[in-house]
């Protein structure tokens, strides 16, 4: 199957700086990736869907001016969490669909977001 | 509203069968996928059902009657690493992935 990576595994930061996440498709091409955002024994919530040259759509509630996305290449898409606060820390993973009719989204490793 | 429900929590023992059943509301259909977390990683696929039926695949198979917006996830042969949490996810008619809260599955020898 297609491989999707993400950077940093793990990042520990202090309360009210930035902190940027790195979402990557490794062998195929994704115009479309999706990040989530998942709290301790809690499902997956979708933060936003990241468009390759355009805007990202943002779910409701997610604050697109805190939560920074861009897809500038067909490849990559960043996450930026501006001005973090304990309340940010969670698991973030990205996803990419398949390009085939399955629908199957190839997720990234995640990663861990400390705040303190 | 969107609705995916499945229990949080199930025990099995090392060797049975396990069974994880997933109901859902939503706003259209374009399918059902399950899959597989282990803590602190992100999740695996498992699954995609868009017809009905069951749909065999070593050890597990999932099964979807659409019609009464059900699934099921089962498991056969027991392992210790199957201890994780198996993940409900439907695709609606804007083709967006709406997520269940997730099973945990422990697994006890």
């Amino acid at each position: 199957g297609a491989v999707v990576s993400q950077h940093p595994s793990w990042v520990i930061c202090k309360s009210g700086t930035s902190v940027k996440i790195e979402c990557r498709s490794l062998d195929f091409q994704a115009t479309t990736m999706f990040w989530y955002r998942q709290f301790p024994k809690q499902s997956l919530m979708l933060m936003a869907t990241s468009n390759e040259g355009s805007k990202a759509t943002y779910e409701q509630g997610v604050e697109k001016d805190k939560f920074l996305i861009n897809h500038a290449s067909l490849t990559l898409s960043t996450l930026t969490v501006t001005s973090a606060h304990p309340e940010d820390s969670s698991f973030y993973i990205c996803s990419a669909p398949s390009m085939d009719s399955s629908y199957e989204q190839y997720f990234g490793p995640g990663t861990r977001l400390t705040v303190t | 509203g969107q609705n995916i429900d499945q229990p949080t929590e199930m025990t099995a023992t090392e060797g049975a069968i396990v069974q994880i059943n997933c109901t859902y509301q939503t706003s259209g259909f374009n399918g059902l996928f399950w899959y597989q977390q282990h803590a602190g990683e992100a999740p695996t696929f498992l699954s995609y059902n868009v017809l009905d039926g069951l749909e065999e695949k070593g050890r597990f198979s999932s099964f979807l009657s659409r019609s009464k917006g059900y699934s099921y996830l089962l498991l056969k042969e027991l392992q210790m690493k199957d201890s994780a949490s198996y993940l409900c996810a439907v695709l609606d008619s804007n083709y967006q992935l709406i997520w269940g809260a997730g099973t945990k599955l422990i697994i006890k020898p």
